[in-house]
Parts: structure tokens; sequence; C-alpha cells
């Protein structure tokens, strides 16, 4: 099946500082999305992004297909910003495979 | 919109009491998943309905699920065991696209 690699798994940065997160995949896949897990536990959607860039806010990210990869920037980090983040892939069953996190900490 | 609900929020059982997971969403998502969470790692599916009435999956041994209309995915603990301690995410989906919105979840400890 298909493989998802984040990388990397701890992040720790300080207020104000940029960070990029990088999602590979293993295959071709049919969608792409990421998430922010925050320390109380709620998943929420950030980007549906099967490829080309989307941005949001200080959010962005960007997704190569053809080489198998997603990125979520993040600009100007704020304490708000600290949780799990989360890169899931559709695969030809259409069901999600998910990532096993980036988990990032922003210090005040 | 209330989006996904989940009820209970916290619960702890003993080992082979069951009870029921409450999990609605108000969108009229016609997908509905059931995941679960344990520390460190990413989510796992358990279960799936994509539409109410249909069951799409085989059901993993110590759960049982139903979807009776659009709105309700309950998930049951049939008798529990400890290795079903964790937090259990629901998600809903809309037709149109595989995006999926999550419940706040529900922390099951089985002790």
């Amino acid at each position: 099946g298909i493989q998802v690699e984040q990388s990397p798994p701890d992040l720790i940065l300080q207020e104000g500082a940029n960070s990029t997160l990088r999602c590979n995949f293993s295959d071709s896949v049919n969608n792409l999305q990421w998430f922010h897990q925050n320390p109380w536990g709620q998943l929420i959607n950030l980007f549906y992004i099967p490829s080309g860039t989307k941005q949001n806010g200080r959010l962005s990210a960007t997704t190569v297909a053809t080489e198998r990869y997603s990125l979520l920037y993040i600009s100007s980090s704020q304490t708000t910003d600290s949780g799990v983040y989360f890169c899931a892939v559709e695969g030809s069953n259409y069901q999600l495979i998910w990532g096993a996190g980036t988990k990032l900490i922003i210090k005040p | 919109n209330a989006g996904v609900t989940q009820t209970p929020k916290f619960h702890i059982l003993k080992t082979g009491q069951s009870m029921t997971l409450q999990c609605a969403q108000d969108m009229n998502h016609g997908y509905m998943s059931w995941y679960r969470q344990d520390p460190g790692m990413g989510l796992r599916l358990i279960y799936y309905s994509a539409a109410a009435g249909t069951t799409d999956k085989e059901v993993p041994n110590g759960y049982n699920v139903s979807r009776l209309n659009t709105e309700d995915f309950p998930l049951r603990l049939v008798s529990a065991a400890p290795s079903q301690t964790s937090v259990y995410l629901c998600a809903s989906t809309p037709g149109t696209s595989n995006e999926q919105y999550f419940g706040p979840g529900t922390r099951l400890t089985v002790t």
C-alpha cells in the first residue's frame, strides 16, 4: 500500500520564525490533505490540495504530485500554531492514508 | 451548523463492559468514518459508511456500527478490552470531495 512519511517528526521554534513541513508519499494519489491537531485534540482541515499551491493567511501549501511530495509553510509562527500537523493522502480506493505527523512547538 | 459532534468527551470502561460512542453531523454529508488515534501515531480507520443504510467494510472485531440515518453514526464497543484504549475520532465527508471534517473526539480508557 501507499506509504506516507512526514518530516521532521518534531520541530521547536521561537515565535515569529518560519517553518516548512514535508510530506512524501510512495505512489500516485487522488488527493492530499493537511490537518492541524491542536493540543486539545481537535483536528482541523487546513488544505485540500491535490496539486499546485494554496494560501490561507500565514499558511500555504504546495503539492507536486509528479514528484510525490507536499510542503506546508508556516510563516511568522504564533504559539497558537503549536500542535501536530498531519498529511493524509487519498489512494485509489478513496480511503485516507495518514502520516505519523510533525509535532510543532512554538515557544513565546 | 454544529458540524460534527461526539459524545462523551471522556469515558472509563472496565474490561468486558460495553458502550456506544455517539457521532452526529448536521451538514448532510453522506460519508462518515470512525478512526482511532493512539499516542504518537497517526489515525487508523476503523470503519466507514458511504450513506445511510449501507455497510461498506468488514467491521473489525470488538466493534459494531450502524448507520440508520444520514446524521448519526454510532460506534459500539461490544466487550471492551484494554487494547481499545484510544482516542476515537469521527469524521464526515461531503459527496463532492473527500475533504474530511472531524469531531472533537472521545478519549476512552479501558481498565
